[in-house]
């Protein structure tokens, strides 16, 4: 089966940095995805790591470590638009995406 | 160009009624995929369609479900004999290319289904 877990909250000041980790069991795996959601909207993509390594967009990063099972979405400068669900996704055979049960951040003043 | 779109956007339907939810993928991605989202809960696959074919239905939850693509474009996803477990809101998503392609999906806003 397939599985991830991550983080169900989060809270930090503007400004800062947070880091949300994921972890996945899985029987077939090509990469992790990372997607934000606000309250009522869509799933929007924001990142994905095929390799082991960080992959670095605007204030936005993400590291995966295939041998630990294990990755993290790293947001920078954190402002208040940043608030939302942020969903870690393993991408499996076949294409689709098996998310986890989402971190919901809040950005406070 | 045009982004992923789906009708309803709200459907409230009586329990042990059909209901068809449709889906208009970005024009020429291949790959289209239907999601299930309970509130406050994460996103549930429930099938996958490359093309016309479906290679991939494990996601659905029974066989009051199904869903079809033709034209390797719109996809309607039909519920049969609706029930309040089914109360959810219904995601479509699109993508240029299955398999390791698959994993910038493009998502629709989605219908929020209520089953009452």
């Amino acid at each position: 089966g397939q599985s991830l877990e991550q983080p169900s909250e989060v809270t930090a000041v503007e400004g800062a940095i947070v880091q949300i980790n994921c972890t996945y069991q899985t029987s077939g795996f090509y990469g992790l995805s990372w997607y934000q959601q606000h309250d009522g909207g869509a799933p929007t993509f924001l990142s994905y790591n095929a390799l082991d390594g960080l992959e670095e967009t605007g204030r936005f990063s993400s590291f995966l470590s295939r041998s630990d099972s294990y990755g993290y979405l790293l947001l920078q400068e954190l402002q208040m638009k940043d608030s939302a669900s942020y969903f870690c996704a393993v991408s499996s055979p076949g294409g689709k995406l098996i998310f986890g049960q989402g971190t919901e951040l809040s950005v406070k003043p | 160009g045009a982004g992923v779109s789906q009708s309803p956007s709200n459907k409230v339907t009586e329990k042990g009624k059909d209901v068809e939810l449709r889906c208009d993928p970005i024009s020429g991605h291949t790959a289209l995929y239907w999601y299930r989202q309970s509130l406050g809960q994460g996103l549930e696959f429930l099938i996958y369609f490359q093309g016309n074919s479906a290679p991939d239905k494990s996601g659905l939850p029974s066989d009051r479900f199904s869903a079809e693509r033709t034209g390797g474009s719109v996809s309607t996803l039909t519920i049969q004999r609706t029930q309040q477990e089914d109360s959810a809101v219904y995601l479509c998503a699109s993508s240029s290319g299955g398999q390791a392609g698959g994993y910038e999906q493009y998502f629709g806003p989605g219908t929020r289904l209520t089953v009452t």
